[in-house]
């Protein structure tokens, strides 16, 4: 059983910058997996922020960028703002239509 | 603009059954493959299902499997997934999203609004 990780919440100051990390249970996180990300705010909808480790969806400001940083992808905002509370979530894509998502992290701007 | 918006949730009895109906505008529907993805009460999204494109291709969460089946009619640029054996794990808001192509699922690009099923006596 996959088991994708992620910290279950986190906070920043506005103006800060924070790494979310996305692993997994067992074995490293590459490019391979074409990690993606999705914010998601109260009562609403995903929104897709970044896909195939670290390109942008369209409107995304780029304060938001995807990397893989050791053996985890990760997502850093920068100068983080108080709209940027949401709760973040990352998803692995395992090869023969199957993807895997983490449990998501709630990030609090305060 | 691309949109999806999804129907056929509600209230059912365990052991039930629904067929959840997502309805796609402002794109050529065949041409992208489809994907169901739910969300248990104040908890994350999981990955339920997908399908290609030409609707060929189907996956299936091992939670799933046996008791759902997705499927599209491309003339009606519309997917859907028929949920049987319903549990109450099973209760969740069902989102269906849209893939950047055909026969790729890399990632969902366009989300719909989702609608709630609730299983319970």
């Amino acid at each position: 059983q996959t088991v994708v990780t992620q910290e279950p919440s986190f906070s920043v100051s506005p103006g800060g910058t924070v790494t979310l990390t996305c692993g997994l249970s067992s074995g490293s996180v590459s490019s391979s997996y074409y990690p993606s990300w999705y914010q998601q705010t109260p009562g609403q909808a995903p929104r897709t922020l970044i896909y195939s480790t670290n390109t942008r969806s369209s409107g995304v400001p780029d304060r938001f960028s995807g990397s893989i940083l050791g053996n985890k992808a990760a997502l850093t905002i920068t100068g983080a703002q108080a709209d940027d509370e949401a709760d973040y979530h990352c998803v692995l894509y395992m090869g023969s239509g199957i993807s895997v998502f983490g449990g998501g992290t709630k990030l609090t701007v305060l | 603009e691309v949109q999806l918006l999804e129907s056929g949730g509600g209230l059912v009895q365990p052991g039930g059954s629904l067929r959840l109906s997502c309805a796609a505008s402002g794109f050529t529907f065949s041409g992208y493959a489809m994907t169901w993805v739910r969300q248990t009460p104040g908890k994350g999204l999981e990955w339920v299902s997908s399908i290609s494109g030409s609707g060929a291709k189907t996956y299936y969460a091992d939670s799933v499997k046996g008791r759902f089946t997705i499927s599209r009619d491309n003339s009606k640029d519309t997917l859907y997934v028929q949920v049987n054996s319903l549990r109450a794990d099973d209760t969740a808001v069902y989102y269906c999203a849209k893939h950047p192509d055909v026969g790729s699922y890399y990632y969902m690009d366009v989300w719909g609004k989702g609608t709630t099923v609730t299983v319970s006596s």
